[in-house]
C-alpha cells in the first residue's frame, strides 16, 4: 500500500530555533509537497519538487526552505522558526505519468508544530 | 488565478439523509476537480476526481460529486449520510502543472 511517512506528529520548538520536518515516500513518485494547514484557511502550498535536487516555491514560501537530496525524500526546513509557523504540516507526493495534472496527492499524516 | 471556494464551514446532517457539500471554483481554461476527506488526526485521503467526460463522478465510501460547467461548481453528495461520514472535506483544484489549490474545508457532521 501507498505510504508517505512523516517523522513526528507533534513537534514543539522555541523561537529561533532551525527546524527540520522529514518526510519520506515509498511510492517512487517523481513530485512531493509541502502544505501547511490552519483552521479556516485550508491547505496552503509551500513548497513543491517535481525532481531530485529541484525545487518550486509555492504560494506561502516566506520562511521555509527545502531539501530533496534523494527521490524519496522531501524536508522541509524552518531556518529560524517564529511563533506564525505555527501549524500543522502536510507531506504529499504524486506520480507523473505524462498527464501530471491528472493525479492525485498521496497525504502524510501531519506534523503538528507549536513555535513557542 | 485558480480558487476555490467552499460556502459553508459546517454542514449537519442526521444518518440516512443525503449530504451535500459545496463547491465552487475558478479557473482560466479547463479545470481538475478533487474531493479529499481528512478523518480525526489523519493526513488528507482522496475521495474523487474529475478530469473530463461524464459531469457524474463516483468515488470512494458512496460518495460522488457533480461537475456544473456554467455554474463552476462540484458538488459532493452521498444518497444517505452515515455517522462514520463526519469529517472534514477539501474541494481542490489543478488547471495545469503541479500546483493543487485547496478550499478552505467544511467540516460535515452526521448525527445518529
Amino acid at each position: 500500500d501507498v505510504k508517505v511517512t512523516q517523522s513526528s506528529r507533534y513537534l514543539v520548538k522555541r523561537t529561533g530555533e532551525k527546524v527540520f520536518l522529514e518526510c519520506v515516500q515509498d511510492m517512487d513518485h517523481e513530485n512531493m509537497f509541502w502544505y501547511r494547514q490552519d483552521p479556516g484557511l485550508g491547505l496552503r502550498l509551500i513548497y513543491f519538487s517535481y525532481d531530485v535536487k529541484m525545487k518550486e516555491k509555492g504560494d506561502i514560501p516566506e520562511g521555509y526552505s527545502v531539501s530533496r537530496e534523494k527521490k524519496e525524500r522531501f524536508s522541509l526546513i524552518l531556518e529560524s522558526a517564529s511563533t506564525n509557523q505555527t501549524s500543522m504540516y502536510l507531506c504529499a507526493s504524486s506520480s507523473y505519468s505524462g498527464q501530471v495534472q491528472m493525479e492525485k496527492l498521496f497525504f502524510g499524516s501531519g506534523t503538528q508544530l507549536s513555535v513557542l | 488565478a485558480q480558487s476555490v471556494a467552499q460556502p459553508e464551514d459546517q454542514v449537519n446532517v442526521a444518518e440516512g439523509n443525503p449530504l451535500t457539500v459545496k463547491c465552487t471554483y475558478s479557473v482560466s481554461g479547463n479545470p481538475y476537480l478533487f474531493w479529499y476527506v481528512q478523518y480525526p488526526n489523519r493526513g488528507l485521503q482522496f475521495l474523487l476526481k474529475y478530469i473530463t467526460g461524464d459531469n457524474l463522478v463516483k468515488g470512494s465510501y458512496g460518495f460522488e460529486a457533480e461537475f456544473n460547467k456554467s455554474q463552476t461548481s462540484f458538488h459532493l453528495k452521498k444518497p444517505s449520510a452515515l455517522v462514520s461520514d463526519s469529517a472534514l472535506y477539501f474541494c481542490a483544484v489543478r488547471e495545469g502543472g503541479f500546483k493543487t489549490i485547496f478550499g478552505a474545508g467544511t467540516r460535515l457532521f452526521v448525527k445518529a
